[in-house]
């Protein structure tokens, strides 16, 4: 079946470092989603992406969608307290009924 | 707005027993989810209804799973019996859009169930 892996499973940053998630499908996406969990919360959507090779940015965070699109990336600059918690991707199990499944997701630490 | 509420937020039982979940999805969304969600992992969708019909219901454990969403408004999730592996936090989410169609997903507080 569908698996959406992701890559690192944990990172831990000192603040005002760079962190890059990244996020590999095994077929093809048609729309990828990125969600934010922080420690005892639920996911909160962050963006989605539909277009090959689409970039978008919120702030310090930049999506990316892989020309292919199996892929996807997220990239924090300078990252902050505020940015704890787990991200997670998530791609439709099939096209046509767009039920999503989530990535394994990567936990972030930020030391200050 | 209000969002997806959820009931109770917390839930202990023996294994063996029953339980049962509540979800209240956002005003006019056409789409409610639930998901499992294990410690460590990501969100596991266990169905999937679009206004009161399901969409996706393939990773239900049906034997033990039941769930529905009566007049295409409220949901309610129920295990009987329940597992120890049933130990998780129970997400209900809830988006606008049909499928195929934009769906930025909404979700709940979550349940949080323990079995014992």
């Amino acid at each position: 079946g569908q698996q959406v892996m992701q890559i690192p499973q944990y990172q831990h940053v000192q603040e005002g470092e760079d962190f890059t998630t990244y996020c590999n499908s095994s077929t093809t996406l048609s729309n990828i989603q990125w969600y934010k969990q922080r420690p005892g919360g639920h996911p909160v959507f962050l963006i989605q992406l539909v277009k090959s090779g689409e970039v978008k940015k919120q702030k310090r965070l930049t999506f990316q969608f892989g020309e292919a699109k199996k892929n996807s990336s997220l990239h924090i600059t300078a990252t902050q307290t505020t940015d704890v918690g787990t991200y997670f991707c998530a791609g439709p199990m099939t096209s046509g009924t767009y039920k999503y499944i989530f990535g394994t997701g990567t936990r972030l630490k930020v030391l200050a | 707005e209000a969002g997806v509420a959820q009931s109770p937020r917390y839930k202990i039982i023996e294994k063996r027993q029953s339980v049962a979940f509540w979800c209240n999805p956002i005003s006019g969304h056409a789409t409610l989810y639930w998901y499992q969600q294990i410690l460590g992992q990501g969100p596991k969708l266990l169905i999937q209804f679009q206004n009161n019909g399901v969409v996706d219901d393939s990773q239900l454990p049906k034997d033990r799973f039941s769930a529905e969403r009566l007049k295409g408004v409220d949901s309610t999730l129920k295990i009987q019996p329940a597992k120890l592996e049933d130990s998780a936090v129970y997400l209900c989410a809830s988006s606008f859009g049909l499928a195929g169609n934009y769906n930025e997903q909404f979700f709940g507080p979550g349940t949080r169930l323990t079995v014992l």
